[in-house]
């Protein structure tokens, strides 16, 4: 269901170091997983996408991984870069259902 | 692709007063586009979907006669907040997705409204 919570979990590494952001999704029947970034004062960029007969996506210095055993997923970030600090979601979704965004995480990169 | 525009990217009104917003599928037909409150620090919420020439369907608890949706076209859905209060202040951001397949949603850069 919706996630609320009033302080964000934040990630602090350095730049040039890789990050792995994790979410546990709750819905067994889920499908198709997506992540956002969000930067502050700005919609939800779409990362990469997954679905759920692959376990691993590569993009750009992204990659997604589906554990879907025990419903885990993961975005990691190659070498990051400061242009990567901002608030990354996960969403997933069954079928025709809505997508279920996660609590979110806040990556910040220090120079 | 796959480009969203929202307009106003900022509204300040006085209470009382009613707000529309616009949401524009750039590139791309949207035949359901979604709007979402977020709060500060919070994830997104869904408040309701709309399908292009018919009803939205509204989230529990979000009041269809406070938040007004009208998809009229496949590429615009608009949001007016009626006699909006203080309570009613947020960032609202709205999203299309493509008929077809397994497809990301792609959301426009939001409203932030803020009620005196």
């Amino acid at each position: 269901g919706e996630s609320v919570g009033l302080h964000l979990p934040t990630l602090s590494v350095q730049e040039g170091d890789n990050s792995i952001i994790n979410c546990a999704y709750s819905n067994s029947a889920s499908d198709y997983f997506i992540w956002y970034k969000q930067e502050s004062g700005k919609g939800p960029q779409f990362i990469i996408d997954i679905r759920s007969n692959m376990d691993k996506r590569q993009g750009q210095r992204v990659t997604v991984l589906l554990n879907k055993t025990v419903k885990h997923l993961s975005l990691q970030i190659a070498a990051t870069q400061p242009g990567d600090s901002a608030v990354y979601f996960c969403a997933e979704r069954s079928g025709s259902e809505k997508l279920v965004f996660g609590k979110g995480m806040k990556l910040t990169v220090n120079p | 692709g796959a480009v969203v525009s929202q307009h106003p990217s900022w509204v300040i009104c006085k209470s009382g007063t009613s707000v529309k917003i616009e949401c524009r599928s750039l590139d791309f037909q949207a035949t359901t586009m979604f709007w979402y409150r977020q709060f500060p620090k919070q994830s997104l919420m869904l408040m309701a979907t709309s399908n292009e020439g018919s009803k939205a369907t509204y989230e529990q608890g979000v009041e269809k006669d406070k938040f007004l949706i009208n998809h009229a076209s496949l590429t615009l859905s608009t949001l007016t907040v009626t006699s909006a209060h203080p309570e009613d202040s947020s960032f609202y951001i709205c999203s299309g997705l493509q008929p077809w397949g397994n497809q990301p949603q792609h959301f426009g850069d939001g409203t932030r409204l803020s009620i005196l």
